[in-house]
C-alpha cells in the first residue's frame, strides 16, 4: 500500500535552471508534508515542509507547493546547484501526535555544471 | 549540532546468523524510530518508541526482529536469524516529545548485507 508516490526515479537539470520534483499521495488524512534530501552514505536530512492549511512554503532557493484537491505536491529548486545533487524523498504525516510518516521511493536529482 | 548516532555503519553477516544495530538519539528526544530502506525504495517504519514504550511495531517481523529501548534513551534492533532479504539500510530517527511539526532527525544508517 504505497500511500506516497514519486513517479520519477531520476531527474537531470542544468546548473542555474529550475528543478521540479513531484509527489502524489492517496491518503486524505495526511496533513503535513515534508521533503528530505539524502546524500550517499548519509541519512536523510530534513529540507522543507508544508502544513495542509497552506499551499506554498518558501525557504531560500526551495519552495514547496501543495495542491490538496489533486493530492499533489512539488518541490522547486531555483536556481539549481551541483551541490543539490542527491536523492529527494517526499514524506507525509497524518498527525495524531505520533508523527507516523510515510515516504515516497525518492527521486535522484543530478545537477550538471 | 546534535546528531543521531548509529553503529556499526556497515555490517556483513551470513544468513541464519544474529545481528544487532545500535542507535543513540539526539539528547532529550523522547520518540525514536527504526526504519528499513531497501535500495530504490523509501524508508519504511519498523518500530516506534515513545520513551521506553513501543508505540507502533505493526510492521516489525516479530518472528525474527526485536527492538528495545530499556531506559528510554538508546535503542537496539536485533535480527535473528538474518535472511538474504534483510539486506538493506537500517535507519534510526528521533524527534522531540512536543514538537510543533513532525520532522524526524535521521542517523547515518547501518547498511546490512546478508550473504
Amino acid at each position: 500500500d504505497q500511500q506516497v508516490k514519486q513517479n520519477s526515479p531520476s531527474l537531470s537539470v542544468q546548473e542555474g535552471r529550475i528543478s521540479i520534483l513531484n509527489c502524489d499521495y492517496t491518503n486524505s488524512m495526511f496533513d503535513y508534508f515534508l521533503w528530505y534530501k539524502k546524500y550517499p552514505a548519509e541519512g536523510p536530512t530534513f529540507l522543507i515542509s508544508i502544513s495542509s492549511i497552506k499551499d506554498k512554503n518558501e525557504d531560500g532557493r526551495f519552495t514547496v507547493f501543495l495542491n490538496k484537491s489533486a493530492k499533489h505536491l512539488s518541490l522547486h529548486i531555483v536556481p539549481s546547484q551541483p551541490g543539490d545533487s542527491a536523492v529527494y524523498f517526499c514524506a507525509a504525516s497524518a498527525g495524531g501526535g505520533n508523527n507516523d510518516m510515510r515516504f515516497g521511493a525518492g527521486t535522484r536529482l543530478t545537477v550538471k555544471p | 549540532e546534535a546528531e543521531v548516532a548509529q553503529s556499526p555503519r556497515y555490517k556483513i553477516t551470513e544468513k541464519s546468523q544474529a545481528v544487532a544495530f545500535w542507535c543513540d538519539p539526539i539528547s532529550g528526544h523522547a520518540t525514536l524510530y527504526w526504519y528499513r530502506q531497501i535500495l530504490g525504495q523509501g524508508p519504511e517504519l519498523l518500530v516506534q518508541f515513545q520513551d521506553e514504550s513501543v508505540v507502533d511495531d505493526s510492521q516489525l517481523p516479530k518472528d525474527r526482529f526485536s527492538a528495545e529501548r530499556l531506559k528510554g534513551v538508546d535503542s537496539t534492533l536485533k535480527i535473528q536469524p538474518a535472511e538474504l532479504g534483510d539486506s538493506a539500510m537500517y535507519l534510526c530517527a528521533s524527534s522531540p516529545r512536543l514538537a510543533p511539526t513532525p520532522e524526524q532527525y535521521f542517523g547515518p544508517g547501518t547498511r546490512l548485507t546478508v550473504t
